[in-house]
């Protein structure tokens, strides 16, 4: 069964760095997430993208954050300058086009921290 | 903003029972609401998803209700497994176009064998 792959699995990194998550959504999908969960909080919403560009994101990301899909198959997340605060488990998605059936298909994450 | 709670954060029930894990919303205006589960270290992994305009779906031994009016869900889980022991959350979206999901903080459901 397809499925979302991410890496690397754990990453960390020293405060003020940059850093790039990786993913690979599954190979038909369209529509790209991000998520993160800081230790212990609920599962927050990044940023969406559809059609090479970012159809909606939250307050928390801000112009730190930036996502690209250099290639056709990875879709990648990058933190210019990592805080403290940015240590989190960051969780791609990925869905088909849309229909009313569809979920968002969820990879393993990576885990973040940043000192 | 849409506010998702979920409630108890943490059961424990003998292997076999029957079991049911709450969820309730803020904004009833929802377009659909999902329940995953996300095992320790894992992604997350959908189990059922209900559109705003159905009752209830089932998938072998959970079903899960909506009541959209009231802002409330429910996953009913029947003859527990020690397999089962994740933590369960729900999620709800908004609308069709707004494809973001609003989490709730989680139920850790534990089957005592």
């Amino acid at each position: 069964e397809p499925e979302v792959t991410q890496t690397p699995s754990h990453q960390v990194t020293q405060m003020g760095q940059e850093v790039i998550l990786r993913c690979v959504p599954i190979s038909n999908h369209l529509y790209f997430y991000w998520y993160r969960q800081i230790l212990g909080q609920k599962v927050e919403f990044l940023v969406s993208f559809y059609n090479n560009e970012i159809s909606e994101k939250s307050e928390i990301f801000d112009d730190q954050f930036s996502v690209e899909r250099p290639d056709g198959s990875n879709f990648t997340l990058k933190i210019r300058s990592t805080k403290l605060e940015d240590s989190a488990m960051y969780f791609c998605a990925s869905r088909p086009l849309a229909g009313d059936q569809e979920t968002q298909y969820f990879g393993p994450g990576t885990r973040l921290l940043v000192l | 903003k849409q506010e998702v709670t979920q409630i108890p954060a943490a059961l424990s029930v003998p292997e076999g029972e029957n079991l049911v894990l709450n969820c309730s919303f803020t904004d009833s205006a929802i377009y659909n609401l999902q329940w995953f589960r996300q095992d320790p270290g894992k992604g997350l992994t959908s189990l059922l998803l209900i559109q705003s305009s159905q009752r209830e779906q089932t998938s072998g031994r959970l079903n899960a209700s909506l009541d959209k009016s009231s802002g409330r869900s429910t996953l009913y889980i029947a003859a527990s497994q020690p397999g089962d022991s994740a933590t369960y959350l729900c999620a709800v979206m908004r609308d069709f176009g707004n494809e973001k999901l609003t989490f709730g903080t989680g139920t850790r459901l534990t089957i005592i064998p």
